[in-house]
C-alpha cells in the first residue's frame, strides 16, 4: 500500500530535550516537505526536499532541521524544543515532474500526523 | 506571492443540504488549485484540482471550478452526508513546488 509513515503519533517531552520525528514514503517520490497546523493559521511549511541532499527552508524553518540521506526518509529534528513548537505535525511526498505549464500540480500525499506537546 | 483566503468555519449544515465553502486566491502566474479534506484523526487527503483556467474538478459529489476572472475556487457540494463532516483545505500552488494552504473550514453535517 502506497503510504507515508510518521513516528510517533504522539509525543510529550519537556523543554529542550533533543526529538526526532521519522517520516517514511515508499513511493519513490522525489519531493518531501514538514508542516505545522495550528489553529487558526492552517498549514504552513516548515522544510522542504526536492531530492536526496537537497533541501531548503519553508515558511517557519526557525527551531527545526533535517536531513535527506536516502530519498524514502525526511526526518524533522528538534534540537531544543520550546512549547511555541506545540503544534500537530505532518509530512508530506509528491512525485516531480507532472507540472503543467509554469505551474507544480502533483497532489501531496500526507502521514497521519504527530501531535507535539512540548512541556 | 500567492495567498489564499477561504471562508471562517464552522460550518453546521442538516443531512442532504447543500454545501458551499468559499475560496479566493491570489496568485502570479497559471497556478494550480486544490480542494484538500482532512478526517479526524488524520492527514489531508486530496479531494479535487484544477490546473487551468474554467477547469472543473469534481470526486464523490464535490465540485469546484477554476473561476480566473473572480480568482476563486468555491467547494460545492449538492447533498451533504454526515460523513462528509471534516475540515476543508483549499491550496494554490506556485512555480516553484511550493503549496499555499488556506486556514481550514470545519464542517458538520447533522443527521
Amino acid at each position: 500500500e502506497a503510504q507515508v509513515t510518521q513516528n510517533p503519533r504522539y509525543l510529550i517531552t519537556v523543554t529542550g530535550k533533543k526529538l526526532t520525528v521519522t517520516c517514511s514514503q515508499n513511493m519513490n517520490h522525489e519531493y518531501m516537505s514538514w508542516y505545522r497546523q495550528d489553529p487558526g493559521l492552517g498549514l504552513r511549511q516548515i522544510y522542504y526536499s526536492m531530492n536526496v541532499e537537497v533541501t531548503d527552508k519553508g515558511d517557519v524553518p526557525e527551531g527545526y532541521k533535517v536531513s535527506r540521506k536516502e530519498k524514502r526518509n525526511f526526518p524533522l529534528i528538534l534540537e531544543s524544543p520550546s512549547p511555541n513548537q506545540t503544534s500537530l505535525y505532518f509530512c508530506a511526498s509528491s512525485p516531480i515532474g507532472q507540472g503543467g505549464g509554469s505551474s507544480y500540480n502533483s497532489p501531496l500525499h500526507f502521514g497521519n500526523g504527530t501531535r507535539l506537546t512540548v512541556t | 506571492g500567492n495567498s489564499v483566503t477561504q471562508m471562517e468555519g464552522p460550518v453546521t449544515l442538516s443531512e442532504e443540504a447543500f454545501l458551499t465553502i468559499n475560496c479566493t486566491y491570489t496568485a502570479t502566474g497559471y497556478p494550480s488549485l486544490f480542494w484538500y479534506v482532512q478526517y479526524p484523526g488524520e492527514g489531508l487527503q486530496l479531494l479535487l484540482k484544477a490546473t487551468k483556467a474554467d477547469d472543473k474538478g469534481s470526486n464523490k459529489g464535490f465540485e469546484a471550478t477554476y473561476r480566473k476572472e473572480t480568482t476563486s475556487f468555491h467547494l460545492e457540494k449538492g447533498s451533504v452526508q454526515v460523513s462528509d463532516s471534516a475540515v476543508y483545505f483549499c491550496a494554490t500552488t506556485s512555480g516553484t513546488y511550493k503549496y499555499i494552504f488556506g486556514t481550514g473550514t470545519r464542517l458538520k453535517v447533522l443527521a
